[in-house]
């Protein structure tokens, strides 16, 4: 069975420019989590996508923002990018309900020059 | 509101010997605990994870965790650690209520000198 999938595996970008990342989860997994590691913050959670529905966003500007399709997979907008964006971006999936684990990505990781 | 605590952000030990990171967790119901290790520039692989169960929770590689309700701590151990092992590792709580949201440990960096 397929993890979960992130694309691209890097990605380069201009300030100010925009950038999408993506994401397919396990199979029969409805929940889609991002997740931002920039070096020396830790995990900080973006936004969790469920049902196609947002259901929570973690403490970040509006210019990160996604969706969620109908197969569940997940794209993650970030608009008017700054330096400070450069991180890696981790996606995951889980079960919505349940005692289960979310399953990670490998990550795509943004630079923005 | 839940949160995890990793009480030491970098650990040093020699190979061969034992492994111990800490973890304490805040968390208004009863939680979900998971180990999560994190290779350089790779994602994130479970270690183990705690759901109620067994108090004493065994992973791969060797590693296991105990959760211990009254100290609110759900410390990793390996009796032996291995260079392999280098590498960062997480402690997350999983939110129920919220559709398993995790919430990270600030994460400790395991260092494995020969």
């Amino acid at each position: 069975e397929a993890g979960v999938t992130q694309s691209p595996t890097h990605l380069i970008k201009t300030r100010g420019q925009q950038a999408t990342l993506r994401c397919s989860p396990i199979s029969g997994h409805t929940s889609v989590y991002w997740y931002q590691q920039a070096l020396g913050l830790g995990l900080q959670f973006l936004l969790w996508y469920d049902e196609g529905e947002e259901r929570n966003r973690g403490n970040f500007p509006p210019r990160f923002s996604g969706r969620q399709f109908p197969n569940y997979s997940s794209e993650l907008n970030v608009n008017a990018l700054e330096l400070e964006d450069s991180a890696l971006y981790l996606c995951a999936s889980s079960f919505y309900q349940g005692n289960t684990e979310a399953f990670f990505g490998q990550g795509t990781r943004l630079t923005v020059v | 509101a839940q949160s995890v605590t990793q009480l030491d952000s970098h650990v040093s030990v020699s190979e061969g010997t034992p492994v111990l990171l800490r973890c304490n967790y805040s968390s208004s119901y009863s939680p979900s605990l998971f180990w999560y290790v994190q290779h350089p520039n790779k994602g994130l692989q479970l270690l183990l994870k705690y759901t109620s169960a067994a108090t004493l929770v065994k992973g791969i590689n060797g590693f296991e965790a105990e959760f211990k309700k009254s100290e609110t701590s759900f410390h990793l151990t390996k009796p032996s650690a291995h260079m392999s092992d280098a590498a960062e590792y997480f402690c997350v709580v999983s939110d129920r209520n919220a559709g398993n949201m995790l919430t990270f440990g600030g994460g400790t960096r395991l260092m494995v000198k020969p």
